[in-house]
């Protein structure tokens, strides 16, 4: 049981550049998300999916696209990358529309944008 | 929307010292409380949670927390810390939505000196 896996876990890209992130989860989870995790801002909410074949904006959308086209997968997209978008981005999943839910998280992808 | 607050953005500590980190966040309706724990280069990891019941709830690693109401306070204790804690502590919300995404706060790093 793998838990959710981010790949790949480092990257470097010109301006201007594209790139995809991917997100696998095994737990048959329903929620997944995309956060970016900036030094003294904690985590913000890129985008989000509660389930198959939907998805939404979060907190800081601008610059990213989505996709959730199975249930075990979700993509971040960076069609034109930007310095502001080097980060640290992490996925995770819950399993479970209660409140109480935890939410898993994978390793993390470190981006750096040049 | 929720928000969550921590004042005390890094904190040192030698060995044996006790710990308690700030948590603060604004919402008024029924919530979820979480505290996760990032080791260097490492996932987050669930910490503990509180969602109803008893206010003093203990977690992994001899951590707790107390939510005191009034106060909109979730502040995470341990009476003895130890070098292995040294860590970034987030602080995050689950308040009621379509999604039940996480508000975090902007993160305590804590080092605990030998």
């Amino acid at each position: 049981n793998a838990g959710v896996t981010q790949t790949p876990k480092f990257r470097v890209l010109k301006t201007g550049q594209s790139m995809t992130l991917l997100c696998a989860q095994d737990m048959n989870h329903e929620y997944m998300y995309w956060y970016r995790q900036d030094p003294g801002m904690g985590l913000r909410l890129i985008h989000y999916s509660v389930g198959e074949g939907t998805t939404a904006k979060g907190e800081v959308p601008d610059g990213y696209n989505v996709s959730r086209l199975k249930k075990q997968n979700f993509l971040l997209g960076l069609e034109s990358a930007a310095p502001s978008q080097t980060s640290v981005y992490f996925c995770a999943s819950s399993y479970s529309r209660s409140l109480s839910t935890e939410a898993f998280f994978g390793q993390g992808t470190r981006l750096t944008v040049v | 929307a929720q928000s969550v607050s921590q004042h005390n953005h890094h904190v040192i500590l030698s060995e044996a010292a006790s710990l308690e980190l700030g948590c603060n966040y604004s919402y008024g309706g029924t919530v979820n409380l979480f505290w996760y724990v990032q080791y260097p280069g490492q996932h987050l990891q669930l910490l503990l949670k509180y969602f109803s019941g008893d206010p003093l709830v203990k977690g992994i690693k001899g951590f707790e927390a107390e939510f005191i109401k009034s106060k909109f306070s979730f502040n995470l204790r341990k009476p003895s810390v130890q070098w292995s804690d040294t860590a970034e502590y987030f602080c995050a919300v689950n308040a009621p939505g379509s999604a039940r995404q996480l508000t975090f706060g902007s993160g305590t790093q804590l080092t605990v000196l030998p």
